[in-house]
């Protein structure tokens, strides 16, 4: 069974609002890391945050994540046109040499 | 940046062809890589894990006889669809892994399979 459940499942919003999607896991992890995939294609990594670490930024991407929650978010600011795609989340329960696990996705729309 | 990719994009193939699909690292020496599937609309879901030289480890539930792995070289991995089914129409991925010890996959653009 999948260990990430996103939410929202999908999301539509304005060019420049910003954006939120949550990630909820089951079992305890080593990492968590957020995809982006555009349509037929494959996953560009967006970030990975470690469980010793509860925040990490990368250019308008800000990554949060709760490990007594087992929960993570995932907040793109001022959004753009561009930032339409799907959005994964995925935990990795070991060290650098275990798998991957994806959650269902969210789908995000950014009305221009 | 570390680039994988596959051939070919997308293939269209009669039932019960076979059909061969290529993972390249081309930037860097893959240890492992994996491959996944993704149904429309839907998340990837690993198939297998291959490390250079050994023989592939299957999700359960992923027939081994039907879909075989081959990563003979630290650049290239293969997977093959064997007597195709419409069922097995799907996007297939790869991704790899470098073996510095860095946790990133690295994913390949896909490959659309369509069975008739």
């Amino acid at each position: 069974s999948q260990q990430g459940e996103e939410d929202p499942q999908a999301l539509s919003i304005q060019e420049g609002e910003n954006a939120t999607m949550n990630c909820s896991y089951k079992t305890s992890i080593n990492n968590l890391q957020w995809y982006r995939q555009n349509s037929g294609r494959g996953l560009v990594h967006l970030i990975l945050i470690r469980s010793n670490e509860r925040e990490k930024h990368s250019g308008r991407l800000r990554v949060t994540l709760d490990t007594s929650k087992k929960s993570s978010s995932l907040l793109i600011t001022a959004s753009r046109a561009a930032d339409t795609a799907s959005y994964f989340c995925a935990t990795a329960l070991g060290g650098a040499n275990s798998k991957l696990t994806f959650g269902k996705g969210i789908t995000l729309s950014v009305r221009p | 940046g570390a680039v994988v990719s596959q051939h070919p994009s997308w293939v269209i193939c009669k039932s019960g062809t076979s059909v061969k699909i290529e993972c390249r690292s081309l930037d860097f020496q893959a240890t492992t890589m994996f491959w996944y599937r993704q149904f429309p609309k839907q998340s990837l879901m690993l198939m297998a894990t291959s490390n250079e030289g050994s023989k592939a480890t299957y999700e359960q539930g992923v027939e081994k006889d039907k879909f075989l792995i081959n990563h003979a070289s630290l650049t290239l991995s293969t997977l093959t669809v064997t007597s195709a089914h419409p069922e097995d129409s799907s996007f297939y991925i790869c991704s790899a892994r470098d073996g510095t010890g860095n946790y990133e996959q690295y994913f390949g653009p896909g490959t659309r399979l369509t069975v008739t």
